[in-house]
């Protein structure tokens, strides 16, 4: 069962337009949601994360949206940059003494120059 | 700072081979340790977490087995590999809900 989706697997986007990558979730349990970068053989980077408590959380060119009635985060990019070009993972994480995170299956972004 | 170490960084090994990946993490003590997988075009899968030396939880069943011997040292095997387990594996340390990943292994099961 797959609690965290990512329902598109790629994105091509124009570079200095908008990026916006979709998260839904089914575990209402989850009160802390992350999002991941992540380039071709490397290990995947934190990027920006938003508590539950929160709607939104800003971090430069990054923010992150929560929908919690909806069960729905997305993570916003602007201007896009072709350096942003990599997959982009969401990742929620609930209460949980082992601080337990799932990881949806990731949206490759492409930033066309 | 911490830092994760994760050797060897390719490995292409044949089916029914024996499999030893090693992970170790510098600059933390007690950190909650994780292995993941991602497959060709899946998600990241959590494969087995520990909290504490000998401690582990496995996620999902397979023929994949880990040990914590040590405080920063985590290992995952195998006694016969799969085809299915080729993939990308990760090791990760988690404070508070952020992880903090490894470069990773890429193994190839031929």
């Amino acid at each position: 069962d797959q609690q965290v989706k990512q329902n598109s697997p790629s994105l091509s986007v124009q570079e200095g337009r908008i990026s916006i990558l979709n998260c839904d979730y089914t575990n209402s349990m989850f009160d802390y949601f992350l999002w991941y970068k992540k380039y071709p053989a490397e290990g995947p980077t934190f990027l920006i994360s938003i508590s539950s408590i929160k709607d939104k959380n800003e971090d430069g060119r990054f923010t992150v949206f929560l929908n919690k009635s909806a069960k729905h985060l997305s993570l916003h990019i602007v201007p896009s940059q072709p350096g942003d070009s990599a997959v982009y993972f969401c990742a929620a994480g609930g209460s949980g003494g082992y601080q337990k995170v799932t990881f949806g299956t990731g949206t490759k972004l492409q930033v066309i120059p | 700072s911490q830092t994760i170490h994760q050797w060897p960084a390719t490995l292409v090994q044949p089916v029914g081979s024996p499999l030893s990946l090693e992970c170790t993490v510098e600059g933390t003590s007690n950190p909650n340790l994780y292995w993941y997988r991602q497959a060709a075009g899946r998600g990241l899968q959590l494969l087995f977490y520990s909290v504490g030396i000998g401690q582990i939880s496995s996620e999902v069943p397979q023929n994949l087995s880990a040990s914590r011997p040590q405080d920063r040292q985590f290992i995952l095997s195998s006694k016969k590999l799969l085809l299915s387990d080729s993939g990308f594996y990760l090791c990760t340390w988690g404070d508070s809900y952020e992880q903090y990943f490894g470069p990773g292994t890429r193994l190839t099961v031929t």
